[in-house]
This record gives C-alpha cells, sequence and structure tokens, in this order.
C-alpha cells in the first residue's frame, strides 16, 4: 500500500514571498503520478499541478512548481510570489500507473498555508 | 466547465438515521469516487465506482454503502448514522484515462447527533 506523508500541519508566508511545501510518499511502484490539490477555504478542491515519475523533468504551472526527487520519494510544491489567494489547505496524492486509468489517488494530511498580507 | 453537485452543504442527523448523500456529475465521467476529509487525516478513500453498478471498497468502507444507478449520479448511504460519522463529505469524478484530474464537490459536512 502507498503512503503520502505531508510534514506541515501549517504555514505561513508573507504576501510576495517565496514558500514550499512538503511531501514524501512511500511506494514499490516504479510507474506512478503525484498531485497536489489546492482547497480554498469553502471551495472547491481543485488540481494544482501533476508530476509523472517516468519523466525526469519538474513540472511547472506557471507560480507553482515542483521538485520531484524520485530515488528520494520527495514532492516538494514550491509557490513563488506568492498571493493573498494562495491561501489553502495543499493536499498532496499519489496515484500508480494503470492502463485502464481506473486507480485512485492516495492523500496526505495536508498543510494549511496563509498568506499574509 | 466540469460541475460536480453535491445535494446538501450541510445536514444535522440523529444517531440511527439512515442518511443519503448524493452526488451528479455533468462531463459523463466513468469514475466517481467518495472521500471523506477530517481534519489531521486528511482525506480517505471510502468507495469508489469505475462505471454505472460498478463500485469497490477504499480504505474507510465500514459504515457506508453506495449506489450508482445512473452514470452520472453517485450516492452515499449511511444505513445507521453514527456520531463517529460527523465528518465533511467529498464527492469527486474523473474521466477515465492515464492521468486523469479529478473534479470535485464543493463538499457535505454532516453532523450526527
Amino acid at each position: 500500500a502507498q503512503t503520502v506523508t505531508q510534514s506541515q500541519p501549517e504555514m505561513s508566508v508573507q504576501e510576495a514571498e517565496t514558500v514550499t511545501l512538503s511531501c514524501t510518499y512511500d511506494t514499490s511502484e516504479s510507474n506512478y503520478y503525484l498531485f497536489w490539490y489546492k482547497q480554498p477555504p469553502s471551495r472547491q478542491m481543485i488540481l494544482v499541478i501533476r508530476q509523472e515519475a517516468y519523466k525526469q523533468q519538474n513540472a511547472t504551472e506557471n507560480r507553482f512548481s515542483v521538485n520531484f526527487q524520485k530515488a528520494a520519494k520527495s514532492f516538494s510544491l514550491k509557490i513563488s510570489d506568492s498571493q493573498l489567494g494562495d491561501t489553502a489547505m495543499y493536499f498532496c496524492a499519489f496515484m500508480k500507473h494503470s492502463n485502464f486509468g481506473n486507480e485512485k489517488l492516495t492523500f496526505g494530511t495536508g498543510t494549511r498555508l496563509t498568506i499574509i498580507p | 466547465d466540469v460541475k460536480v453537485t453535491q445535494s446538501s452543504r450541510y445536514l444535522v442527523k440523529r444517531t440511527g438515521e439512515k442518511v443519503f448523500l448524493e452526488c451528479v456529475q455533468d462531463m459523463d465521467h466513468e469514475n466517481m469516487f467518495w472521500y471523506r476529509q477530517d481534519p489531521g487525516l486528511g482525506l480517505r478513500l471510502i468507495y469508489f465506482s469505475y462505471d454505472v453498478k460498478m463500485k469497490e471498497k477504499g480504505d474507510i468502507p465500514e459504515g457506508y454503502s453506495v449506489s450508482r444507478e445512473k452514470k452520472e449520479r453517485f450516492s452515499l448511504i449511511l444505513e445507521s448514522a453514527s456520531t463517529n460519522q460527523t465528518s465533511m463529505y467529498l464527492c469527486a469524478s474523473r474521466r477515465q484515462l492515464l492521468t486523469g484530474e479529478l473534479f470535485f464537490g464543493e463538499g457535505s459536512r454532516l453532523t450526527v447527533l
């Protein structure tokens, strides 16, 4: 079974600064996907960024980027030039590869990020 | 835009009551999921469904059942609600692709007294 660990329950940072959220995972799979999801206060959870394990290049989406270290089983999220709208719960998630595309996601316990004006 | 709608944002029920949580998606997604979200525990999978009339247990299925009679609708049933089922329940759907993104509803906060 896969496990996902987020060791930072809460973080806060000043607006415009850069912040890094940590995530580690444990798996015996060689081919899998990793995700960061964002849950703003009282709003729906949305996908922030996705990484395929077979790709060495780290994924980026505008101000969001990841540091994927496959050997260390680490998948951190970096938010650059943080904005007030980045205030949210952030969840790291793991999904093993399947040719049928119907695998479940395993989520971490989340990090509550607050951006301070 | 994909829309996943959960029937109730807030519910208050009594111990022993039967509770139905409904979820509807409008994008013809094959896969649907029910998660439970609790502080410090993250999201835990209760049940998921690959397709109509298909269901599979997740990590914490005890005390719950599901129904998927139509592709767009996935219902979570608490046969006899207990206080330890007080929680936020999240429904999600996904097209069955290799890296299909999950689309979530707004959540249903259930309080069992």
